[in-house]
């Protein structure tokens, strides 16, 4: 079973500021198929990337996804207020695992 | 637009099942082309697959919940359930319904379901 580590816990970064999400696996990931999800409070969590580097649809382009093997990265460019959210990356293949998230939060 | 809406008891008591539905509307559950999949949250933590089905009849269950799980589609009604057998307090959680295109995460999903087991 492949899990999922997430860091740091919390990234505490001021708008206009790069968030830089770190995402790995215990094992390769050979497939590709990692997602990252956005979640604020009390709603569902928000597909924003899958197949490492695809944007869904409606995602703005300051959200980039990138990495390989086992580590993945989601790096948003400029944080807007409506950015501040945990964010989980999932792999949706073989153990179907999501990370335990990271929280962006406004310093 | 597809809508998601996930319905059941707020509370169960230690011991008996969760019973959950989701019903969908704006698209139909008897398309193979996507999946249907529940996945929880307990409060404040991360989240967790429980499983999912195909219209074809495919489930897949998290290895660890497997043996009291079921996810089965009542097409009449273009809905999903899920039953959870035997929970204890382990089970408090957030229940989301979900559905993905196959190969792809779930892009839809409900808005959760607060599920609270004590007596």
């Amino acid at each position: 079973e492949i899990l999922l580590t997430q860091s740091p816990a919390t990234l505490s970064l001021s708008p206009g500021e790069r968030a830089t999400l770190s995402c790995g696996a215990t094992q390769s990931v050979s497939s590709n198929y990692l997602a990252w999800y956005q979640q604020k409070p009390g709603l569902a969590p928000r597909l924003l990337i899958y197949d490492t580097s695809i944007r869904a649809t409606g995602i703005p382009d300051r959200f980039t996804g990138s990495g390989s093997g086992t580590d993945f990265t989601l790096t948003i460019s400029r944080l807007e207020p409506e950015d501040f959210a945990v964010y989980f990356c999932h792999l949706y293949a073989g153990s179907l695992t999501f990370g335990p998230g990271t929280t962006v939060d406004i310093k | 637009q597809l809508q998601l809406q996930e319905s059941g008891p707020g509370l169960v008591k230690p011991s008996e099942t969760l019973s959950l539905t989701c019903t969908v509307s704006g698209g139909s559950i008897t398309s193979d082309t996507y999946y249907w999949g529940w996945i929880r949250q307990p409060p404040g933590k991360g989240l967790e697959w429980i499983g999912n089905m195909s219209y074809s009849g495919s489930t897949y269950y998290n290895p660890s919940l497997k043996s009291r799980i079921t996810i089965s589609a009542d097409t009449s009604k273009n809905q999903f359930s899920l039953k959870l057998s035997s929970v204890t307090a382990a089970d408090t959680a957030v229940y989301y319904c979900a559905r993905g295109l196959y190969g792809r995460p779930p892009g839809s999903w409900g808005q959760g379901t607060l599920v609270t087991v004590s007596s």
